[in-house]
């Protein structure tokens, strides 16, 4: 199975900061990489796919780069809304995994 | 829009069995992959099995292979998850998904608690 690693676990930032989470996949994944952000007591809601892909409707404020293992996801300007847990997933081969989740928290 | 209802959890002792449901509408159901993912209490995400179009192709995640089976009626735009032999390490909620790569529309999800 491919293990995604997410960093930080954690994190808490000023409204107006630039925030970045990266995701490691232990084998090459090219760019089958989707980023998705959960609310507490919410569904999953997927906002960027094939890695760097905005998906409908998501406002460019969130960005996703990044292929084969190493990944990333920003917030460019970190509002009180965008205060969530964020989840990579692969997508290369089954069993489909995703990373543990980092949380995302305002200062 | 796109909506998926999935109903069916509970409350369930180990070793027991449930049956989960879903609901799709919007889109031509017969058209998709669907999918099952869950999340244990304050847990991240797993992926649960997916079932192809036509369910002519299942594939489960290895905890759950042979406890498991994912069906499909496309007839009722709806997808089912047979849970038996239940762990209490299967407690979680479960997320209706559609697709098998791009978990693009998601149910609400319905909890099953696996507990004496």
């Amino acid at each position: 199975d491919i293990q995604m690693t997410q960093s930080p676990s954690s994190l808490s930032a000023s409204v107006g900061d630039r925030v970045t989470i990266t995701c490691q996949a232990s084998q090459d994944i090219s760019n089958y990489l989707n980023w998705y952000q959960q609310k507490p007591g919410k569904a999953p809601k997927l906002l960027i796919y094939d890695a760097s892909n905005l998906e409908t409707g998501v406002p460019a404020v969130f960005s996703g780069g990044g292929s084969g293992t190493d990944f990333t996801f920003t917030i460019s300007s970190l509002q009180p809304e965008d205060t969530a847990t964020y989840y990579c997933q692969q997508f290369v081969n089954l069993p489909r995994t995703f990373g543990q989740g980092t949380k995302v928290e305002i200062k | 829009e796109v909506q998926s209802v999935e109903s069916g959890g509970g409350l369930v002792q180990p070793g027991g069995s449930l049956r989960l449901s879903c609901v799709a509408s919007g889109f031509t159901f017969s058209s998709y992959w669907m999918s099952w993912v869950r999340q244990a209490p304050g847990k991240g995400l797993e992926w649960v099995a997916s079932i192809k179009e036509d369910g002519s192709e299942e594939y489960y995640v290895d905890s759950v292979k042979g406890r498991f089976a994912i069906s499909r009626d496309n007839a009722k735009n709806s997808q089912f998850l047979q849970m038996n032999s239940l762990r209490a390490e299967d407690t979680a909620v479960y997320y209706c998904v559609r697709g098998r790569s791009n978990f693009r529309f998601w149910g609400q999800g319905t909890l099953v608690t696996v507990s004496s």
